[in-house]
């Protein structure tokens, strides 16, 4: 079964960083692509950054660009997103989704950790 | 940037068929997918590839894609449908994954 467990989430202060992380397990997490997609309190969905299976390509959307990084240790199984800089507008539910095969949608998505940027 | 519009919200009878469409500049061109939200859980992926549903999704899920409009059609619409759902394009690269704002299904 596939199992995606997000932790790292909780308050931070607007200028702030953070780190979340995202435990894979149930499948061969070094040969899929993963994505961090992010949803504000009661809004919609945002894929906010995107890495390849190797690690050695990545995305991000423009909103988050230059603030937040991606990356994974498919020795442990685990995707990372650094987030830096934070502002009062990246207070959301950061989850972590797994990339189908062919890269046209997100097959499976984790439960969700709550970041919220406030002082 | 590529957008996706949907309308925020549809109402249904249980039993009646639900139509949720979604818009985006010639996106029959491109694969579209769908994502049920129920309130307080994650996203599922409901159809993929415009018309494919996963593995132990019911069949009351279809959908379509053409032209302009990508649409998710719910057959014998039930209580548990009750949802928010979106659609989603894929463009040229990952990062270009976009989602609609999302509709809101109420089944009354």
């Amino acid at each position: 079964e596939v199992q995606l467990l997000e932790s790292g989430g909780g308050l931070v202060q607007p200028g702030g960083s953070l780190r979340l992380s995202c435990a894979a397990s149930g499948f061969t997490f070094s040969t899929y692509a993963m994505s961090w997609v992010r949803q504000p309190p009661g809004k919609g969905l945002e894929c906010v950054a995107d890495i390849s299976a190797s690690g050695g390509t990545t995305y991000y959307a423009d909103s988050v660009k230059g603030r937040f990084t991606i990356f994974r240790d498919n020795s442990k199984n685990t995707l990372y997103l650094q987030l830096n800089s934070l502002r009062a507008e990246d207070t959301a539910l950061y989850y972590c989704a797994r990339d189908s095969p062919d890269g046209y949608h997100k097959d499976y998505w984790g439960q969700g950790t709550l970041v919220t940027v406030s002082s | 940037s590529y957008e996706l519009t949907q309308p925020p919200s549809v109402s249904v009878s249980p039993g009646q068929t639900a139509t949720i469409t979604c818009s985006g500049d010639k996106l029959g061109d491109k694969y579209a997918s769908w994502y049920q939200q129920r309130p307080g859980q994650s996203p599922v992926l409901v159809i993929y590839e415009d018309y494919k549903r996963p593995s132990g999704i019911p069949e009351r899920f279809s959908g379509s894609n053409s032209g302009n409009t990508a649409t998710l059609i719910i057959s014998g619409t039930q209580t548990m449908d009750e949802a928010d759902y979106y659609c989603q394009a894929w463009d040229s690269r990952p990062a270009d994954v976009v989602f609609g704002g999302g509709t809101t299904l109420t089944v009354l």
